[in-house]
């Protein structure tokens, strides 16, 4: 079966404007979590869905927002870009976010502000 | 806090030769551990997880609670396991990683 699917992959944007990734998830995953990957800082995670609703959410600036549809398609949304937004966005998912639930990866967004 | 600690950025070693990728943990509460691995160009993987207790391309790692450790091991490195590898562990759904140890394995 299909795995976590991201798009775009790649693209490339201006400081000050505004971005969206989306994700698909894999068939039958209602949890869809995000992650920044930066070679500074490591993986570091963003926010969680379950059920169209925000479980968690990591220690990011509110320019930082993201949805969850009603099929568990996920999008996430940065405002105002910053040069050090610039970073790989992973999208995750697993059936539910409790425990013995496996977390899968897609390829991940290359987001490039400059 | 929680946290996942990855002391070593990067470790080299040859062929044939024992590997340990070393991860320790601070949680409160019973631990949900993961090891991820990111081939070069590939997306984040899942290689183990504490709970299966499996051996996954040669791979192992027990949980040592008293350690708080959960190392990873592999008696006979290959050049194909040269890679990124990452310690995770399990919070509220979501997962907390370690900063990740490359391992290079020269023939």
């Amino acid at each position: 079966k299909a795995g976590v699917t991201q798009t775009p992959r790649y693209l490339i944007k201006t400081r000050g404007q505004q971005v969206t990734l989306s994700c698909s998830p894999i068939s039958g995953h209602r949890s869809v979590s995000w992650y920044q990957q930066t070679p500074g800082q490591g993986l570091q995670f963003l926010f969680e869905y379950f059920s169209e609703t925000q479980r968690n959410k990591g220690n990011f600036p509110g320019r930082f927002s993201g949805r969850q549809f009603s099929n568990s398609r996920s999008e996430m949304n940065v405002s105002t870009l910053e040069l050090g937004d610039s970073a790989l966005y992973l999208c995750a998912s697993s059936r539910e976010p409790t425990s013995g639930n496996t977390i899968y990866f897609g390829e991940g967004s290359w987001l490039t502000v400059v | 806090a929680q946290r996942v600690t990855q002391p070593e950025k990067l470790l080299s070693v040859f062929k044939g030769a024992p590997v340990e990728l070393k991860c320790n943990y601070s949680y409160s509460g019973s631990p949900e551990l993961f090891w991820y691995v990111q081939y070069s160009r590939q997306r984040l993987q899942l290689l183990l997880r504490h709970i299966s207790r499996e051996s996954i391309k040669g791979f192992t790692a027990d949980l040592n609670k008293g350690e708080t450790s959960f190392h990873l091991k592999k008696p006979f490195a290959q050049e194909e396991d040269s890679a990124m590898y990452y310690c995770a562990l399990k919070s509220q759904g979501n997962l907390i990683f370690g900063k990740g140890t490359k391992l290079s394995v020269k023939p």
